[in-house]
């Protein structure tokens, strides 16, 4: 079975710096997909970035951006010029080749004015 | 596009009584997930459903959940009695299949048990 571990519980950053939330992952699949939501006090789960793990290049969706390494099995969400507006609970999550979504327990990151 | 629907929004009911929740999944989604959310155990996959057939009931808790989807728009998940410790946040998830897509979330539903 897939385990997906954030070993950060709550993170703080201040605005406009840079901030990194950790995730790694254990499987034995070569084919998978791994995924960034973040919950805000809304409780809205967004999709804030995707990786397919056969490309190589790092997805970034403007501000975020990722640290793929496949061979660690390490997935890491780098967010950029934080904004008060970043302030959530961030969710890593893997999905191989079914269609279950298993997701890690969370890193709350507080954007510090 | 609406998303993917939920409803009620917010429940609050007494212990012993039935709950339904709702859940109206993207159109042309073909895959559609129950999870419970609390404090405690995180985010927990109850059930998923791919054209409408359950796939995976592994993580419904116990007899007392019970989860449907008729058709492609509309799915249930029903727990009687309800207890205490049933009170979460359930929220409903679509996806258009395997893949790389990622699911699209509900807005979630807020049950409180009393």
């Amino acid at each position: 079975a897939q385990t997906v571990t954030q070993s950060q519980p709550e993170m703080s950053v201040q605005e406009a710096e840079t901030v990194t939330l950790s995730c790694t992952y254990d499987t034995s699949e070569n084919n998978y997909y791994l995924f960034w939501y973040k919950q805000p006090p809304s409780r809205q789960m967004i999709l804030v970035i995707r990786q397919e793990a056969y490309k190589q290049q790092n997805a970034t969706e403007n501000r975020f951006s990722v640290n793929f390494q496949k061979a660690a099995k390490s997935f890491s969400l780098k967010i950029s010029d934080s904004q008060l507006g970043d302030t959530a609970m961030y969710f890593c999550a893997f999905r191989s080749s079914g269609d279950k979504l298993t997701f890690g327990t969370g890193t709350r990151l507080a954007v510090r004015p | 596009d609406a998303g993917v629907i939920q409803s009620p929004r917010h429940e609050v009911t007494e212990m012993g009584q039935e709950v339904t929740l709702r859940c109206k999944p993207i159109s042309g989604h073909n895959s559609l997930f129950w999870y419970r959310q609390t404090m405690m155990r995180g985010l927990e996959l109850l059930i998923y459903f791919n054209n409408n057939v359950p796939i995976d009931d592994s993580g419904m808790p116990e007899d007392r959940f019970s989860a449907k989807m008729p058709n492609a728009s509309f799915s249930t998940l029903k727990i009687q009695p309800s207890e205490p410790r049933d009170s979460a946040v359930y929220f409903c998830a679509s996806s258009p299949g395997t893949g790389p897509m990622g699911y699209t979330f509900g807005s979630g539903t807020r049950l409180t048990v009393v």
